[in-house]
């Protein structure tokens, strides 16, 4: 069964450096996300993605994040200047053709800021 | 903005016990609602969704939920669990028009053998 993959498991980070999440999206869906979970509190929507272009985004999603859907395959979430705040483990999920389509989510990747 | 909450946090129960986990959101029209399982060291998956239609949803591995237009609810339910489902499960309602996910905080299961 095709299944989401993320890159790396475990990021480890100085805070105010740059981190690349890496995510293979199921191959034929067409709707994006990028979710994350602070240890100990909710699942949280970042930003959604869909025919080359941000759908949606939370508030947390200010203007040190961006998402790239590079080479038709990879979907990546960069954080510019890493802060103590943003440890947490992120998720990435894909759709098939529509948005209410069932989201199938990768393994996630725990990032830790220092 | 639509919110969606799970009452229990943490439930611990033995094999063979039923089970029901509340869930309860808050938007009163039109609602897609979701469970998903998430077992140790695996990721998210889905255990069962309501759109329209009965409101009796089966899943998979025996679990069902309920919708309770009235209540505002999504009870997940199993009438015999057994230790292998010892997971975090997670309702959610689906938010907007891009696909949006909201979850709730999550209950953790811990199944006795």
């Amino acid at each position: 069964e095709p299944e989401v993959t993320q890159t790396p498991s475990h990021q480890v980070t100085q805070m105010g450096q740059e981190v690349i999440l890496r995510c293979v999206p199921i191959s034929n869906h067409l709707y994006f996300y990028w979710y994350r979970q602070i240890l100990g509190q909710k699942v949280e929507f970042l930003v959604s993605f869909y025919n080359n272009e941000i759908s949606e985004k939370s508030e947390i999603f200010d203007d040190q994040f961006s998402v790239e859907r590079p080479d038709g395959s990879n979907f990546t979430l960069k954080i510019r200047s890493t802060k103590l705040e943003d440890s947490a483990m992120y998720f990435c999920a894909s759709s098939g053709g529509t948005r209410t389509d069932t989201q199938y989510f990768g393994p996630g990747t725990r990032l830790t800021v220092l | 903005a639509q919110s969606v909450s799970q009452h229990n946090h943490h439930v611990i129960l033995s094999e063979a016990a039923s089970l029901e986990l509340g869930c309860n959101y808050s938007y009163g029209g039109t609602v897609n609602l979701f469970w998903y399982v998430q077992y140790p060291g695996q990721h998210l998956q889905l255990l069962l969704k309501y759109f329209s239609g009965d409101p009796l949803v089966k899943g998979i591995k025996g679990f069902e939920a309920e919708f309770i237009k009235s209540k505002f609810s999504f009870n997940l339910r199993k009438p015999s669990v057994q230790w292998s489902d010892t997971a975090e499960y997670f309702c959610a309602v689906l938010s907007g028009n891009t696909g949006k996910l909201i979850f709730g905080q999550g209950t953790t299961l811990q199944v006795k053998p």
